[in-house]
């Protein structure tokens, strides 16, 4: 499957604990999303890559949140100081880059913060 | 700021029904318009696009949606839906200026009794 892939996709945490999300793109996408998707709603912007430069953040990533794309292939989202209301399902996509590329989507990694 | 209002959050057909599902979205600018659809326990993914051009998309499974500028809406239908197409569909808009992040509305839940 060359698909987005995510990982983990299920992740249960006590309140003030770190974690950390994994996400490997399509090969040949330079550009790597980050959405959150709370219960109900639609998925929310959350920051985005070019190879390995973020280009755009939401004001939703607290300063608890941090993402990295080192090398501009797969990127991690850490949470630091978790709490309850991060439980969310964090979703990975990727594009190539140009102007209107369709984002491809990964499975999500659902987190819950007890 | 931009926005994607849904107006039905959950809607529930006989199958052969025909179904149209509403979408409005708030910017004052050139957009790209999208529908994604969540079928149960599957990634999120494209349904229809519209960049420019014929303001009738069609897309997969029989799908279309018209871009209607004035209104500012992209309302989603089919003529006749099939029990397969019970989903969650989400309507979506990215600035033509920033064709990084996508905005999406809330999502409808699509329930098709055989």
């Amino acid at each position: 499957d060359t698909g987005v892939s995510q990982d983990p996709r299920h992740k249960i945490t006590k309140r003030g604990q770190n974690v950390t999300f994994r996400c490997d793109p399509i090969s040949e996408h330079n550009r790597l999303y980050w959405y959150r998707q709370t219960l109900g709603q639609g998925p929310e912007f959350l920051t985005y890559f070019q190879n390995e430069a973020q280009l755009e953040k939401s004001r939703l990533l607290s300063d608890r949140f941090s993402a990295e794309r080192p090398k501009g292939s797969f990127s991690t989202l850490e949470i630091q100081r978790t709490e309850q209301g991060d439980s969310a399902m964090y979703l990975c996509a990727s594009s190539p880059q140009g102007q209107g590329e369709t984002q491809y989507f990964g499975p999500g990694t659902r987190l819950l913060v007890l | 700021a931009q926005s994607v209002s849904q107006h039905n959050h959950h809607v529930i057909l006989s199958e052969a029904a025909s179904l149209e599902l509403g979408c409005n979205y708030s910017y004052g600018g050139t957009v790209n318009l999208f529908w994604y659809v969540q079928y149960p326990g599957q990634h999120l993914q494209l349904l229809l696009k519209y960049f420019s051009g014929d303001p009738l998309v069609k897309g997969i499974k029989g799908f279309e949606a018209e871009f209607i500028k004035s209104k500012f809406s992209f309302n989603l239908r089919k003529p006749s839906v099939q029990w397969s197409d019970t989903a969650e569909y989400f309507c979506a808009v990215t600035p033509y200026s920033s064709a990084s992040k996508i905005i999406f509305g809330s999502g409808t839940r699509l329930s098709i009794r055989p």
